[in-house]
């Protein structure tokens, strides 16, 4: 069984990055035609797509238009883990950050139990 | 505002079959799978449907999807009050080269 744990603050102030790690039980960031994402839900936005990285010999990435050049997606192979690194963070980041299992094209279906992040001072 | 168009609200009885739509373009629906999350408050999100039609082991038959063009749908059957949740369409991008949420559907079981 495919399970997902997140970790990671759930303030961080103005301008400065968010950094959330989800740990990988049950399979391998390496997996073929597995997918790893971030997603994030908030009442004014719902769920969002962040980004995803997957990873065969070499690791690929994808990125949401609103959220390049401002964030990463690091997988880490020695502890079959990925994070998620967004910069310079303001309030409208606010919001409940999930890690996806998305197992490629059977859909996102394994997810992290969530971390809610509020962005303040 | 999304890509992919949802209404914001829908409801029914218990009992009740109920639908609700999903409009995209050729840039994600009209070429690429739709998938539909429920979103429970206080819970993750979960896989409903895959590859615009399928359902995931313990989903129950009441849950269909179905696609036509660049637009999808979500029936839901038998309506319980269990079923009072959000619902979201999702696709890949081909010219966005990303994933896209549609805005989410709220369901109220009246």
């Amino acid at each position: 069984q495919v399970q997902l744990q997140q970790s990671g603050p759930g303030l961080v102030k103005p301008s400065q990055t968010l950094s959330l790690t989800c740990a990988i039980s049950g399979d391998t960031v390496l997996s073929n035609n597995v997918a790893w994402n971030w997603v994030r839900q908030s009442p004014s936005r719902g769920l969002e797509w962040l980004g995803r990285t997957h990873c065969k010999s070499d690791c690929y990435y994808d990125f949401a238009v609103s959220m390049k050049s401002r964030i990463t997606i690091n997988p880490d192979t020695s502890k079959n883990q990925f994070s998620l690194h967004r910069k310079s963070v303001t309030p409208e980041d606010t919001a409940v950050y999930y890690c996806v299992r998305n197992d490629i094209p059977y859909g996102m279906d394994v997810w992290g139990q969530g971390t809610t992040v509020t962005v303040s001072s | 505002q999304s890509v992919l168009t949802q209404p914001p609200s829908a409801s029914g009885t218990p009992g009740q079959r109920v639908t609700m739509s999903c409009s995209g373009s050729t840039s994600n629906i009209g070429n690429n799978y739709v998938y539909w999350y429920q979103h429970l408050p206080g819970m993750a999100p979960k896989l409903l449907i895959y590859k615009n039609d399928q359902r995931p082991s313990g989903v129950p038959d009441r849950f269909s999807g179905s696609k036509s063009g660049t637009s999808a749908s979500l029936a839901i059957n038998g309506l319980r009050s269990e079923d009072e949740a959000d619902y979201y369409c999702a696709s890949w991008d081909g010219s966005l080269m990303g994933e896209l949420f549609g805005g989410g559907t709220k369901l109220t079981v009246l």
